[in-house]
Order: C-alpha cells, then structure tokens, then sequence
C-alpha cells in the first residue's frame, strides 16, 4: 500500500533564505506524487506534480521538488521564501495516474516565515 | 479561475442526527471526491463519484455514509446518524477525468458533533 512520510511536522525560515520541505513516499507501483498547500480558510492548491517524466518538477510560485527514486523521496524547495509561503504543505501519492484514484497525503508540515 | 465551493463552511449538529455537507465541483468535471481530515491527523480519502455511481472508497465510507449527485451542479455527502468521532473538516474535491489525476479541493466543512 502507498504512504507517504513528512518528516518535519513544522518548519520556520526566515523570509530570503531557502526552503526544504521533506517527503519520502513508499508505493508498489510507479506513482504520481503531488504537493499541495492550504492558505488558511483556502481550499487545498496543487502546487506541483509527478508523473514520470523529467525527475524535477517546477510547480507555481517558484516552487520545485525532485524525484529521486533510490531515496524514495519527493522533497519540495525554494530558493527564497516570502512571507506568503506561510502555510501548511502536503505531500500526496497516489499509485495510478488516472481519475477517481483516491490521493494518499502526508500528515502535512506547517511552513512560517518570519521577517 | 474556476473553483470547488463547499456551504457551510461550519456546521454544528447534535450526535445521532443527519448531516448533508454540500459541494458544487468545477462545472466541466467529471470526477467527485470526499476527503476528510480529524484534527491533528491526515487527510483521508472518503469516496470517488463518477457517472452517478461510485468508483471507489475507502474503509471509513461505511453504511452511514452515502453520496449524491442531486442535479447537474450539485455533489452532496450525507452522514446519517452523526457519532462524536465524525467530528473533522470535510473537503470535496473534482477532476475533469481522462489520464491526469489533478484533484480541485475546496475549502471544506468543518463538521461539529456535539
């Protein structure tokens, strides 16, 4: 069964200084993995995606998160936080690329940015 | 930008009454989602909806649970005789279908059960 592991609940950063958020997933199959962020009082945003293409995918807003398979693990990054990154990230799974397959989330990690 | 509405936003209800949380997905979508998230723990997948029947859902999708799509707009999750342990934010979510498992969530329910 697919699962994934976000390994810091809660992560603080100062505004310009890079982001890692951390994910490792496990799965039988080759998945599709996700980031999504919720904004408070917000829906959940997709931020990026992974589907077996390239290993380095860019999502909005400056985000990217890289594949690495003998790690199994999808980690999210930014080069320079702002203060509006501040928020609470999830990391998805999901072991099929197909509509109606139920997404597998990470407990999720709140992300703050202070100035 | 198109988006998934869910009303309320807050409900409150006594412990052994029905509940319907109500979602109008993405007009163009074709696929239905219910997720819920119990403070403090993950997201879980609820049940997927598509062409007026269910096509997939999990184990906590049991007899109290049941989904509806009532006419072309609306996508409804009814719980029938609400337990304390009910008590979680609700989000519904839609895709468009085909190969490409993007989910649009809204913003959720909070469901209260007192």
């Amino acid at each position: 069964a697919q699962s994934v592991t976000q390994l810091d609940s809660h992560v603080s950063v100062s505004e310009g200084t890079p982001v890692l958020l951390r994910c490792n997933y496990s799965s039988s199959y080759s998945p599709s993995l996700f980031w999504y962020v919720q904004h408070p009082n917000k829906g959940l945003q997709l931020l990026l995606k992974y589907t077996s293409a390239a290993t380095l995918v860019k999502g909005i807003n400056g985000f990217e998160a890289e594949f690495k398979k003998s790690e199994t693990s999808f980690h999210l990054t930014k080069p320079s936080a702002h203060m509006s990154d501040a928020a609470e990230y999830f990391c998805v799974v999901s072991d099929q690329d197909q509509a109606g397959t139920a997404l597998i989330f990470g407990k999720g990690t709140t992300l703050s940015v202070s100035s | 930008e198109p988006e998934v509405t869910q009303t309320p936003s807050h409900q409150v209800t006594q412990m052994g009454q029905e509940v319907i949380l109500r979602c109008v997905p993405i007009s163009n979508h074709l696929y239905f989602y219910w997720y819920r998230q119990i403070l403090g723990q993950k997201v879980e997948f609820l049940v997927s909806f598509y062409n007026n029947e269910i096509s997939e859902k999990s184990e906590i999708f049991d007899d109290q649970f049941s989904v509806e799509r009532p006419d072309g707009s609306n996508f409804t999750l009814k719980i029938r005789s609400t337990k304390l342990e009910d008590s979680a934010m609700y989000f519904c979510a839609s895709s468009a279908g085909g190969a490409k498992n993007i989910q649009y969530f809204g913003a959720g329910t909070r469901l209260s059960v007192l």
